[in-house]
């Protein structure tokens, strides 16, 4: 699975849009973006995953590069309830060599200020 | 309601003991996970099920034991060999190869329970 890069902290006022980068330069054709959140001390949360074109859902929107070498979360009307660590990861489908195993690294902290 | 239930909650352990932690889905989900989390750290794999009867390693298995004898129930068990046990574990499901997920087909959603929390004493 390929790696992912993520600013370690990130600052966002309430109300406003919180845009999470995401750099997965080794992303391979048949493998999706995932991201979860965590809130702290409970378990990761789902968000939204894409594999190439750009997906809104209630939660959030993700855009994808051209390339697929990077990503960018969109929470766009950012709550205190938002602050949580946010991870980025990539993976294939089942029907590839997957595993079905998510790898996640220390993802983005973000804090929603007041 | 559908969902993973993880238990205990917290737990407490003196060295020297073995300690089972209970992961429990009716979600009817094929695949499921164990993940240990360290304070301020991601979640590391310590062993994955796709299917009852089986299971494999992950990424740091020593001193840990699983078994699938039914596809609801995922126990892990943490051993006297497990040189660091303090940590938050985290349960997951996945719905498996073809499955309907929230109307789409299945792409690897992982739904997590709540967790639990064992200290070593």
């Amino acid at each position: 699975d390929a790696k992912t890069t993520q600013p370690p902290s990130m600052d966002c006022a309430e109300g406003r849009a919180a845009n999470l980068p995401c750099n997965h330069s080794t992303i391979s054709g048949n493998e999706y973006v995932y991201w979860y959140r965590q809130i702290h001390s409970q378990g990761p949360q789902y968000i939204i995953h894409g594999l190439k074109n750009n997906e809104t859902n209630e939660m959030a929107s993700l855009i994808i590069t051209e390339d697929r070498k990077s990503s960018t979360l969109i929470l766009p009307h950012a709550t205190l309830r938002d602050t949580a660590v946010y991870y980025c990861i990539v993976r294939g489908v089942h029907g590839s060599s997957n595993t079905g195993k998510l790898i996640f690294g220390q993802g983005t902290t973000l804090q929603v200020k007041p | 309601d559908g969902g993973i239930t993880q238990s205990p909650k917290y737990l407490f352990r003196k060295e020297g003991q073995n300690v089972t932690l209970s992961c429990e889905q009716n979600l009817n989900h094929d695949a499921m996970y164990w993940y240990r989390q360290d304070p301020g750290q991601g979640l590391r794999l310590i062993y994955y099920s796709q299917i009852v009867n089986d299971f494999q390693k992950g990424d740091i298995a020593e001193g840990y034991s699983v078994s699938r004898e039914k596809k609801e129930s995922f126990p892990l068990t943490v051993t006297s060999a497990q040189k660091n046990p303090t940590a938050f574990y985290l349960c997951a499901t996945r719905a498996g190869q073809g499955r309907r997920t929230s109307g789409r087909v299945d792409t690897g959603e992982l739904f997590f329970g709540e967790g639990s929390r064992l200290t070593v004493l």
